[in-house]
C-alpha cells in the first residue's frame, strides 16, 4: 500500500533556530501532499497545501515565510520553520492523497508519522 | 457551530464490548466521509472510507453515514485492548480539503 515516511519523527532545537521536516512518497509519486499541525487533545489542523513544481497555497493565519514549503519532487516535500520559538512546539504531520478510482472528488489521504518539534 | 463535532471522550470500555463512536456535521455539501486511528504520538492512519449514505463493514468495524441527520458513526465489535487510540472523523466534499473532528479518545481495557 500506499506509505508516507516523515522525517525527523522527533526534534529538539533552541529558540531562533531552523529546522526541516521532510515527507517522503515511497512507493508512488505524489503530486499533492499536505502538511498538518496537531496540538495536544486537538484535531488536525491544515497549515498547507504543497504542489510539485509550484508555490504552496497556505490556509488563513498560517505564517508562509515561517513556514517554508518546498516540493520539488513529485516524492519529496519539506517543512521548514524558521526561526523556531516555543509556541512552535507542536506535532506536525504530512500526508499524500490517495485517490480512489471514481471517485475522483475525495482526498482520501495517507499521513506520514508525524514529527514532534520542541523549541527550547 | 463548528463544521465537525466529534465528543473527545474518553471512552473507556471492557474488553470485548461494542463501541459506539460519532460525528455531526452542519455542511450538506460533504460526500466523503472517513475513520482514522490514531495512536500516541504516530500519524493518523485511514480505517475506513465511505462514499455518500450506507452502511460499510470491513471486520470488526462498521462506518455508517446518515446524510439526512448530518451524522456519521463508526462501530466496533468485539474491542480489543489495541483498539485503544484516538479515533479520528473526517469529511469532504469534491476537490476541497478534509475537515477533521476533534477525535474521540477510546481505552479498552482488559
Amino acid at each position: 500500500g500506499a506509505v508516507v515516511s516523515q522525517h525527523p519523527s522527533w526534534v529538539i532545537c533552541k529558540s531562533g533556530t531552523s529546522v526541516k521536516i521532510e515527507c517522503r512518497s515511497l512507493d508512488f509519486q505524489a503530486t499533492t501532499m499536505f502538511w498538518y499541525r496537531q496540538f495536544p487533545k486537538q484535531s488536525l489542523m491544515l497549515m498547507a497545501t504543497s504542489n510539485e513544481g509550484s508555490k504552496a497555497t497556505y490556509e488563513q493565519g498560517v505564517e508562509k515565510d515561517k513556514f517554508l514549503i518546498n516540493h520539488a519532487s513529485l516524492t519529496l516535500s519539506t517543512l521548514t520553520v524558521t526561526s523556531a520559538h516555543p509556541e512552535d512546539s507542536s506535532f506536525y504531520i504530512c500526508s499524500a492523497n490517495i485517490r480512489r478510482t471514481g471517485q475522483s472528488g475525495a482526498n482520501v489521504l495517507t499521513f506520514g508519522a508525524g514529527s514532534r518539534l520542541t523549541v527550547l | 457551530q463548528k463544521e465537525v463535532e466529534q465528543d473527545p471522550g474518553p471512552l473507556s470500555v471492557p474488553e470485548g464490548a461494542i463501541v459506539s463512536l460519532n460525528c455531526t456535521y452542519s455542511n450538506s455539501a460533504f460526500q466523503y466521509f472517513m475513520w482514522y486511528r490514531q495512536y500516541s504520538r504516530k500519524g493518523p492512519e485511514l480505517l475506513m472510507y465511505t462514499y455518500s449514505s450506507g452502511n460499510k463493514e470491513d471486520g470488526r468495524f462498521t462506518a455508517q453515514v446518515d446524510k439526512s441527520s448530518k451524522y456519521i458513526s463508526l462501530f466496533i465489535r468485539d474491542s480489543q485492548p489495541s483498539d485503544s487510540a484516538t479515533y479520528l472523523c473526517a469529511m469532504n466534499q469534491a476537490g476541497t480539503a478534509l475537515i477533521f473532528g476533534k477525535g474521540t479518545t477510546l481505552s479498552v481495557s482488559s
